[in-house]
């Protein structure tokens, strides 16, 4: 079975800071690996992932990720926050559903990141 | 346009009344999900459709009755509603990997 494990429930950052929000995987397969954004009262927005191309991901809002096998981690960050990132993000990992032809989300607990001024 | 599209956005209840949440998908996309957010904000997958057809239930209560009319439509129904099963629920497509939110429905039950 997958799991996902996001450190830190709460992480609080100046403007302007670097954001880093840490993520771990366990997967007896290669994974692929998803962040999604989910701002207050909204749905989940999906930020970026990792499907086993570049490790390396680039994705919306300035951000990114970099998939690290040997840590198991796929770590989300951003070099300079803006007040508009203030939201709750979501680390998952997709495994295929042999049986069915789908893939299943397994999510963390996400991160609530909060932008102070 | 909206790709994953979900009605109503709240829906407010008493217990043992039956409701329904209704969702389309306008993505051409062949799977379609129910997922479910608690009051902690922990997401966790309670069905799977693939063109049509159950392919995921996650042990979840008989209560819960998803149904497939079209591949673009997943509808899921709740029978006798519980204080327990207030929570955001949403709607999800996938083709390939990537798997798309709909806005959610806000269930609460009173």
């Amino acid at each position: 079975a997958q799991s996902v494990t996001q450190l830190g429930s709460h992480v609080s950052v100046s403007e302007g800071a670097l954001v880093l929000l840490r993520c771990n995987y366990s997967s007896s397969v290669p994974p692929y690996l998803f962040w999604y954004v989910q701002y207050p009262n909204q749905g989940l927005q999906l930020l970026l992932k990792y499907t086993s191309a570049a490790t390396l991901v680039k994705g919306i809002n300035g951000f990114e990720a970099e998939f690290k096998k040997s840590e198991t981690s796929f770590h989300l960050t951003k070099p300079s926050a803006h007040m508009s990132d203030a939201a709750e993000y979501f680390c998952a990992v997709s495994d295929w559903n042999s049986g069915g032809s789908n893939y299943k989300l397994t999510f963390g607990k996400g991160t609530l990141l909060t932008v102070n001024p | 346009d909206t790709a994953v599209s979900q009605t109503p956005k709240y829906l407010v209840t008493q217990m043992g009344n039956d409701k329904s949440i209704k969702c389309e998908q306008n993505l051409g996309h062949d799977t379609m999900y129910w997922y479910k957010q608690d009051s902690k904000k922990f997401l966790k997958i309670m069905f799977s459709y693939n063109n049509k057809e159950l392919i995921i239930n996650e042990t979840v209560p008989n209560r819960f009755s998803p149904k497939s009319p079209d591949k673009a439509h997943l509808n899921l129904h709740i029978n006798s509603l519980e204080l327990g099963d207030s929570a955001v629920y949403f709607c999800a497509s996938s083709q390939e990997v990537t798997t798309y939110f709909g806005p959610g429905t806000r269930l609460t039950v009173t």
